[in-house]
């Protein structure tokens, strides 16, 4: 059963505290994707990699880090630095980073809520 | 900066009706438009997915058009049920996806 996999549901942290959001894939695909979703608000890309070892910064990816460190996982961590991290966390993947493979869909992981207490 | 607008925000209709959810953007230079659904507090299940050469994609009750030159997409919904109800985004893609905020969908039995 193929899939994207996002661990826990539902996070609460602390103030001063960094958290780790956990994304798992078994699609073999190359691509990983981090984005936020903010209320009533489309989706913000926060880092994305292209292959092992290997990711870059997206729109707004001041006060998270991510690794790369196998194919099929792209943890993300918020750290303290970020102010306001009370949002929906959804990881994607995609089978190439390129638009131009007929095949690129974006496929997503269920979410990780994280509130902030 | 590629801006992507859905309207309306919100819509609501009676079961059995078909109805258009719009998407515009601002670039052009798109490699392909993909549309998705997402119910509450779940993530994103993607719907259809047009090439920048295409013109439109059918999947069972849902047609996606996409005119590039315009900047416009409108995805049809036919014959709408209650369990359509959702909040639908379009996204484009160049390098990356730029999202919509989404059109929140209710279908009244």
């Amino acid at each position: 059963d193929g899939g994207i996999t996002q661990s826990p549901k539902y996070l609460f942290r602390k103030e001063g505290q960094n958290v780790t959001l956990s994304c798992e894939q078994n699609l073999n695909h190359d691509a990983m994707y981090w984005y936020r979703q903010d209320p009533g608000q489309g989706l913000r890309l926060i880092y994305y990699s292209q292959i092992v070892n290997d990711f870059q910064k997206g729109d707004i990816a001041e006060g998270y880090s991510v690794s790369r460190e196998k194919k099929e996982s792209f943890p993300l961590t918020v750290t303290s630095a970020q102010k306001n991290p009370t949002a929906f966390y959804l990881c994607a993947s995609s089978i190439d980073l390129t638009g131009f493979s007929s095949y690129n869909e974006q496929f997503f992981g269920p979410g990780t809520r994280l509130t902030v207490l | 900066k590629q801006e992507v607008t859905q309207i309306p925000a919100a819509l609501s209709v009676p079961e059995g009706e078909n109805l258009v959810l719009n998407c515009s953007f601002t670039d052009s230079a798109i490699y392909n438009l993909q549309w998705f659904r997402q119910d509450p507090g779940k993530g994103l299940t993607s719907l259809l997915l047009i090439q920048s050469s295409q013109r439109e994609q059918t999947s069972g009750r849902l047609n996606a058009s996409l005119d590039k030159s315009s900047g416009r997409s409108t995805l049809y919904i036919a014959a709408s049920q209650p369990g359509d109800s959702a909040t639908y985004l379009c996204a484009v893609r160049k390098r990356q996806l730029t999202f919509g905020s989404g059109t929140q969908l209710t279908v009244l039995p």
